[in-house]
């Protein structure tokens, strides 16, 4: 029940594509999805985020969508370029506990 | 720059031996997590500490120790290494309920 599932594992896309990584979760009680972003030999960091009570939320070229009832989450990258590609973890957390999915490794071909 | 410091950047061991990663977490955070993150892996939650003490466990293994400090600053204490602890390792601070700082990691090589 704290699992937070990631598809897919890896990505591939041509520079200018929209890539689309999926997350879902099972406990109803968390209360807030961040998204980070890890560039190789980096630690992560917060790259977008969204409450529960809010179905969508852009920053620039990213894009979260939220479908509570459906219990998943879905991050959308506009327009990417070569410079995005990294690994994406989603994540829920509960109180000071955060759960991160497996991560999808993400390439955007020139 | 996440303003999470961890010391040193690369350690290079040999197996059984016993080294000690250090973070810093960002000013007034009083919240401390350590993860481990292997080649291909995703983020695995080792522990984590809120103001001095432990809060939460994760898949932490009992060769595997850590403890924060009344400054706050936060040590891992990995012994008896085995090959298969070389990763990279992370220290996260927090001070609100949602959101984490990442520092930029120890790589750890046990020979």
């Amino acid at each position: 029940q704290q699992q937070v599932k990631q598809s897919p594992q890896s990505l591939i896309v041509q520079k200018g594509g929209i890539p689309i990584i999926n997350c879902a979760y099972e406990n109803t009680a968390f209360d807030y999805f961040p998204w980070y972003q890890q560039f190789p030999g980096k630690g992560p960091a917060l790259l977008i985020a969204i409450r529960p009570d809010v179905s969508e939320k852009k920053e620039g070229r990213f894009t979260i969508s939220f479908n509570k009832s459906a219990k998943q989450f879905s991050l959308h990258i506009m327009d990417s370029q070569p410079g995005d590609s990294a690994t994406y973890f989603c994540a829920a957390t509960l109180d000071d506990k955060i759960i991160f999915g497996k991560g999808t490794r993400l390439h955007i071909l020139p | 720059d996440s303003g999470v410091t961890q010391t040193p950047k690369h350690l290079i061991t040999a197996t059984g031996q016993r080294v000690t990663l250090r973070c810093s977490p960002r000013s007034g955070d009083l919240s401390v997590y350590w993860y481990q993150q292997s080649l291909d892996q995703g983020l695995q939650f080792l522990i984590q500490y809120y103001n001095g003490e432990e809060r939460a466990k994760g898949n932490i293994l009992e060769r595997f120790s850590a403890q924060q400090f009344p400054d706050l600053h936060s040590e891992l204490n990995l012994s008896s290494l085995e090959l298969g602890d070389s990763a990279l390792y992370f220290c996260a601070s927090s001070n609100s309920l949602s959101v984490q700082y990442f520092g930029p990691g120890t790589r750890l090589l046990v020979l």
